[in-house]
């Protein structure tokens, strides 16, 4: 069975980096891509960006355009999320999830929950 | 970017009832369209995918319509289980957008 696991709670504080990790298992790493979402207290999904498992090609939200970079380890079927310059607004829940490549997602991690705090 | 409009935000429902919730596209989006359910501390669930195709395991209650821009999600009779939030989201050229969600409460 297809299984995404992220990486455990991150405390941050503003002006740092946080790097998130989704270790899968399942299928062939390489045949999917990979989204990030990120979902703030009480509040919507927000697509953050997709790299392809493959060629490492990436899309990324504009709103994170110069933070962000999203990355692959295919020895281990692992993706990576890096965001930078954190600010107390980026206090989320971060979920990574399996595109299908036909624009939805099909199998989430269990979400990784980053804190930006003093 | 392509913005996603759900409505209504917040529907109060009872066991058996039948409820539609509607996502707007800013343009056309073909049939690029999904709908997930999350539960309260859970990770989204894919429920239909290309607008109307049910996500293999989801009941059959649920069911998906539209194309261009507009798109209902409909739950035909529901259950307890149900009450949830949903969202819709959009594909296009690897951009994608979900809607603000709409959470369905238990009348």
């Amino acid at each position: 069975q297809v299984h995404l696991v992220q990486s455990g709670t991150e405390v941050k504080k503003p002006g740092a980096s946080v790097k998130v990790s989704c270790r899968t298992s399942g299928y062939t790493f390489t045949t999917y891509g990979i989204n990030w979402v990120r979902q703030a207290p009480g509040q919507g999904l927000e697509w953050m960006g997709w790299i392809n498992s493959y060629s490492t090609k990436t899309k990324y939200a504009e709103k994170f355009q110069g933070r962000l970079t999203m990355t692959t380890d295919t020895s281990t079927s692992t993706a990576y999320m890096e965001l930078r310059s954190l600010r107390s607004d980026d206090t989320a829940m971060y979920y990574c999830a399996r595109d299908t490549n036909w624009g939805f997602l099909d199998y989430w991690g269990q979400g990784t929950l980053v804190t930006v705090s003093s | 970017d392509i913005q996603m409009t759900q409505s209504p935000s917040t529907l109060s429902a009872s066991v058996r009832d039948r409820v539609t919730i509607t996502c707007r596209a800013s343009q056309s989006i073909s049939n690029w369209l999904a709908w997930y359910q999350q539960k309260p501390g859970k990770a989204p669930k894919l429920l239909i995918y290309k607008a109307s195709t049910l996500e293999s395991g989801v009941p059959s209650r649920f069911s998906g319509s539209g194309s261009g821009t507009e798109f209902t999600l409909t739950i035909s009779s529901l259950q307890p289980d149900d009450f949830a939030t949903y969202y819709c989201q959009q594909y296009n050229s690897y951009s994608y957008t979900f809607g603000q969600g709409t959470q369905l409460e238990i009348k």
